[in-house]
């Protein structure tokens, strides 16, 4: 089937960095999601994006993220700058408007140090 | 506020054995169910949903799960589990309507011996 493709899937990165995790959705989709599953934990929301704009975030999605879809290309999520704390697996996911029938990637690793 | 627990955070079944994983919800009015398998290294996928209608859904490679509204309960069951079924289950809901975020259970890891 469709799939959700995060690049890339493993990054290192020094505390204070930025770091930009990349998303091709399903190419049809429109609603884009990013969720945060620290090692043992559940997935937790972080922001879901549609039509150019922040539709909801968490608490989690704290000032130093951002998200955007220039001109239609990868949905990503940038961390900047980064922290210790911020070391996860990010899932990003996607939906048609008006469905619930998510399709999640594989995650990226991210390790701050 | 809602909420989702999966009491079992480990449960070890044989080959060819019933499995029945338990998911609890707290949520202000009928939520939208779900149940996601996360093998290693990969995404979530998706097993089955419950939107409305008939509680037993069918999902698929032979899994089901039944909602209950008076027990604020999903859980999920198969007659006959095979090794490749070993991965983590993941419980959801979220608001019913579309597009609405995922809130997700701590998931249970799934361990099938032959």
């Amino acid at each position: 089937g469709p799939k959700v493709l995060q690049i890339p899937s493993h990054q290192i990165i020094d505390m204070g960095q930025m770091v930009t995790l990349n998303c091709d959705p399903v190419s049809n989709h429109l609603y884009f999601y990013w969720y945060k599953q620290i090692l043992g934990q559940q997935m937790e929301f972080l922001v879901n994006f549609y039509n150019g704009k922040v539709m909801e975030k968490s608490k989690l999605f704290k000032d130093q993220f951002s998200v955007e879809r220039p001109d239609g290309s990868y949905f990503t999520l940038k961390i900047q700058p980064t922290a210790l704390e911020d070391s996860a697996v990010y899932f990003c996911a996607s939906s048609l408007p008006a469905n619930s029938d998510y399709t999640f990637g594989s995650g990226t690793r991210l390790l701050v140090i | 506020a809602q909420s989702v627990t999966q009491p079992d955070a480990r449960v070890t079944v044989s080959e060819g054995a019933s499995l029945q994983l338990r998911c609890k919800y707290s949520y202000s009015a009928t939520p939208y169910l779900f149940w996601y398998v996360q093998y290693p290294r990969q995404g979530l996928q998706l097993l089955l949903k419950y939107y409305s209608g008939d509680p037993v859904v069918q999902g698929v490679n032979s899994f089901e799960a039944e909602f209950s509204k008076s027990n604020s309960s999903f859980h999920l069951q198969k007659a006959s589990v095979h090794w490749s079924d070993s991965a983590v289950y993941f419980c959801a809901l979220s608001a019913q309507g579309s597009n609405a975020k995922l809130t997700f259970g701590k998931g249970t890891k799934l361990s099938v011996k032959s």
